[in-house]
């Protein structure tokens, strides 16, 4: 059974920079996983943020970038702002048998 | 602007079955691959299954194989997911979700997603 790991918690202080990442229980994540990252705040539904490793929606903030990073799946916050604070998950597209499938997220805390 | 309305959820016994539906909007339907996301009170996201904009391929996760079942009808714009054999750990928020069309893109635009509980 595929697992994909993120880190559970992490904190970033307004204004910074903070990577989150995404790793594949098969191997390195490479562009043909199509990472794709999500942002959701508490009693909200799901924002996507980044589709096939580094392209933005265009409703995507400009401080929002996706990359691949030593073997990962990254989402960089630049200039992080209050209202960053969410849960955010990735997802991975392995093909056929089980195209998709979302890491655990991680709860980004703003302080 | 694309708009996506769950509907169907609520309280099923264990062992019982519910039809989710998910009316859309705002875009021509048939043109979009279309899939089904749950998240269980607390917990993360979940891929349940994914509809091709034809209505075949679509695949679900392990979890759900042979119990759930997606289907679409494109001239009346509306998605569904055929729930059987519900278990306790079905309990869950369902969201509807559509691709946006570019490769790689299969969850641009959510619902607003539809309890369904799982309990006797």
């Amino acid at each position: 059974q595929t697992v994909v790991t993120q880190e559970p918690s992490l904190t970033v202080s307004p204004g910074g920079t903070v990577t989150l990442t995404c790793a594949s229980s098969t191997g390195a994540v490479t562009s043909g996983h199509y990472a794709n990252w999500f942002q959701q705040k508490p009693g909200q539904v799901p924002r996507a943020l980044i589709y096939s490793t580094n392209n933005k929606h265009p409703w995507t903030p400009a401080r929002f970038s996706g990359s691949l990073l030593g073997g990962k799946a990254a989402l960089t916050l630049s200039g992080v702002q209050p209202e960053d604070e969410a849960d955010y998950y990735c997802l991975l597209y392995y093909g056929d048998a089980q195209p998709w499938v979302f890491g655990g997220g991680t709860k980004l805390t703003v302080l | 602007q694309v708009q996506l309305v769950e509907s169907g959820g609520g309280l099923v016994a264990p062992g019982g079955s519910l039809r989710l539906s998910c009316a859309v909007s705002g875009f021509t339907f048939s043109n979009y691959y279309m899939s089904w996301i749950r998240q269980a009170p607390g917990k993360g996201l979940e891929w349940v299954s994914y509809i091709s904009h034809t209505g075949s391929p679509r695949y679900n996760a392990d979890s759900v194989k042979g119990r759930f079942t997606i289907s679409r009808d494109n001239a009346m714009n509306s998605l569904f997911l055929q729930m059987d054999s519900l278990r306790a750990e079905d309990t869950a928020v369902y969201y509807c979700a559509r691709d946006s069309g570019m490769v790689g893109a299969p969850l641009a635009y959510w619902g607003q997603g539809i309890l369904v509980t799982v309990s006797s």
